[in-house]
Order: C-alpha cells, then structure tokens, then sequence
C-alpha cells in the first residue's frame, strides 16, 4: 500500500538552529515528491517537487533533497516567518492522486 | 491574476442540510481535487476530475457529490448523507505534464449548527 510518514509531528527551534524535516514513502514507481507550506486557516502553498534519487532543491532557507525511500526538508538558520506547518505528497506512476504526511508543525522562536 | 478561488471562505451547515462549496480556476488546468483537512491528519482525496463532464471517488466520497460541466469549475456538495462534515475543505487544480504539480485555494471551513 503506497503510504507517506513525516516526522517529527512537531518542531521548536530557536532562531538561528538549522533542522531537518523527514517524509518516509513507500509507493509503487514514484513520479513524484512534492513539499508545501500550509499556514494555518490557508491553502498549502508549493515549495518544491523532487523526480528521481539524487535530486536537490533550494530556495531561500530551504533545501530539499530525495532518495529512494525518504525526502529531507533541510532549513538553515530559520527565522520566526518560517513558522508553519510543512506537508509532504507523493504522486505514484500512472495515476492523478497524490497521497499526503499529516505534516510537521513548525516553531521557529525569537 | 491566475489562480484557485473558492467560497465561501466560511459555511454553516444546518441538520440535513445539502450546502454546495464553490471552486473556480483561471489556470487552465485540465484536472482538479476536492480535499478535506481535519486537525492531526494529512489531506484526503474526496473527488477528483481529470476533464470536463468525468469525476472519479476518492477516498472518503461518501456524503458527497460533485460536477464538473465547464473547465473552470468543480463544485462540491456535503448532503446530509455526510454526518460529520465539520471540517476545512481544499481545491486544488493539476498542471499536467512533466510537472504535475498541484495548486491549491485558500480552503473553506465548513461547521455544523
């Protein structure tokens, strides 16, 4: 069964203290990975999508990387902006669905 | 400006009461979701549309219904038939291709009275 795991639930950091978020997948002949950004009472917003094992993805703060079994959420030196909680899809080969993480809630303090 | 539009942004059902969500894109995208988001789980697929006049069950269509007669517009319908719909419910549209990246509205939040 194709499935999606994020971990931790949930994430405090001080400003300043780079982390790693984790989205585990097992799906059968992956087409793609895909990060957003969801604020509460808001729409996910897209950040990324990763294609194959080895791919990398950068953008202000955030850098995504993938491999065969997990995708990495890298965020350097976070600032309190950065406060949201962060959602992980998969999308298997030859279908229009994509299966989601419940997500990792991020704190970023000041 | 293009994107996904839905409303209301806030709707209150009353006891066996259908209410109909509305969404709308101007992205020219073929495909287009209805999710519904409750608090500690991850998106569930309601229904989906690959083109125009055919939808498919997603996970949890029960209780709801859905049309998709223009390009622009897949609205959804909560009928009574859903006994537990308070929840934030999210369109999305696909952009097919290589990409396949899916856009999303700002989500209505749907409460019971």
């Amino acid at each position: 069964e194709d499935q999606v795991t994020q971990s931790p639930e949930a994430l405090r950091l001080q400003e300043g203290e780079s982390s790693s978020l984790n989205c585990s997948y097992t799906v059968s002949g992956l087409r793609g990975l895909f990060w957003y950004r969801q604020d509460p009472g808001k729409g996910p917003e897209f950040l990324f999508t990763l294609y194959s094992a080895g791919e990398e993805k950068e953008k202000e703060r955030l850098k995504a990387t993938l491999t065969k079994k997990e995708s990495f959420l890298h965020i350097t030196a976070p600032k309190p902006e950065d406060s949201a909680t962060y959602l992980c899809a998969v999308q298997a080969g030859g279908t229009y669905k994509y299966i989601f993480g419940t997500g990792t809630r991020l704190k970023v303090l000041a | 400006d293009g994107g996904i539009t839905q409303s209301p942004k806030y709707l209150f059902r009353k006891e066996g009461q259908n209410v109909t969500l509305s969404c709308e894109q101007n992205l020219n995208h073929d495909a287009m979701y209805w999710y519904r988001q409750d608090p500690g789980q991850g998106l569930r697929l309601i229904y989906y549309s690959q083109i125009v006049n055919d939808f498919q069950k997603g996970d949890i269509a029960e209780g709801y219904s859905v049309s998709r007669e223009k390009k622009e517009s897949f609205p959804l319908t909560v009928t009574s038939a859903q006994k537990n719909p308070t929840a934030f419910y999210l369109c999305a549209s696909m952009e097919e291709g290589r990409k396949n990246i899916q856009y999303f509205g700002a989500g209505t939040r749907l409460s019971v009275l």
